[in-house]
């Protein structure tokens, strides 16, 4: 079982409301990662971080950001919601680079729905 | 066209059968191959790791990879009812780089 968690599980909310989707890893990984999954497509990475107050843009891009600024916590932000931000976010984390063992540990993901 | 190609399914099997789970790709210089299993509402666990060619074996299932024709297989025998759950490859050409995810497989297997 990951030592990784995430919250809200579920959230509905109107647009334009600020919402912060949290993450919390307890094995110690300097790696964390958000990604996107909408039914029947790929996982898409969002953001990343190498380590404390490192944070990067993943390839698709998104309104959301993220702060590092303990290792164990990878918080996303979205500003304003609008409906486009209805997804599903999982958070991950891993101990070497993505490719190195492939081992990525997920979160159980947030189920975002902005109406 | 995407980089990595997958058949989302669903595929349905009677329980016992042997299932085979399939992703083509495109760039030749992806070495690096998993296998991640979701059950719903849930998040992906990995499943299987294979580096560059060959096959990988870890008891009901075995990875195989063919890199002539950047194709990458997941069977598994003596399929469960406990096996149903989306399957997602995805792959790596370096052990830096971000992982590229097929759309997944959805596997039913039936009782």
């Amino acid at each position: 079982e990951a030592d990784i968690y995430q919250t809200p599980r579920y959230l509905v909310i109107g647009t334009g409301k600020k919402i912060t989707l949290e993450c919390s890893q307890t094995m110690g990984h300097d790696k964390m990662y958000w990604y996107q999954q909408d039914p029947g497509m790929e996982l898409h990475l969002i953001h990343y971080s190498y380590g404390v107050n490192s944070t990067e843009k993943g390839d698709l891009s998104s309104e959301s950001t993220v702060s590092r600024i303990r290792t164990e916590h990878f918080p996303l932000t979205l500003e304003s919601a609008r409906p486009s931000h209805t997804s599903q976010y999982l958070c991950a984390s891993s101990e070497y680079g993505q490719g190195a063992t492939g081992e990525l540990f997920f979160g159980e993901g947030s189920r975002l729905t902005v109406l | 066209q995407k980089e990595v190609e997958q058949d989302p399914g669903p595929l349905s099997v009677p329980e016992g059968a042997i299932v085979s789970l399939n992703c083509t790709y495109s760039n030749s210089a992806f070495q690096y191959f998993m296998w991640y299993r979701q059950y719903s509402r849930k998040g992906p666990e990995l499943l299987m790791y294979t580096y560059s060619s060959g096959n990988k074996e870890d008891g009901r299932f075995t990875a195989q990879v063919d890199k002539s024709s950047k194709y990458i297989s997941l069977f598994i025998r003596d399929s469960q009812p406990s096996d149903s759950a989306t399957y997602l490859c995805a792959m790596s050409a370096n052990s830096n780089y971000q992982l590229i995810w097929g759309a997944g497989t959805k596997l039913i297997i039936k009782p």
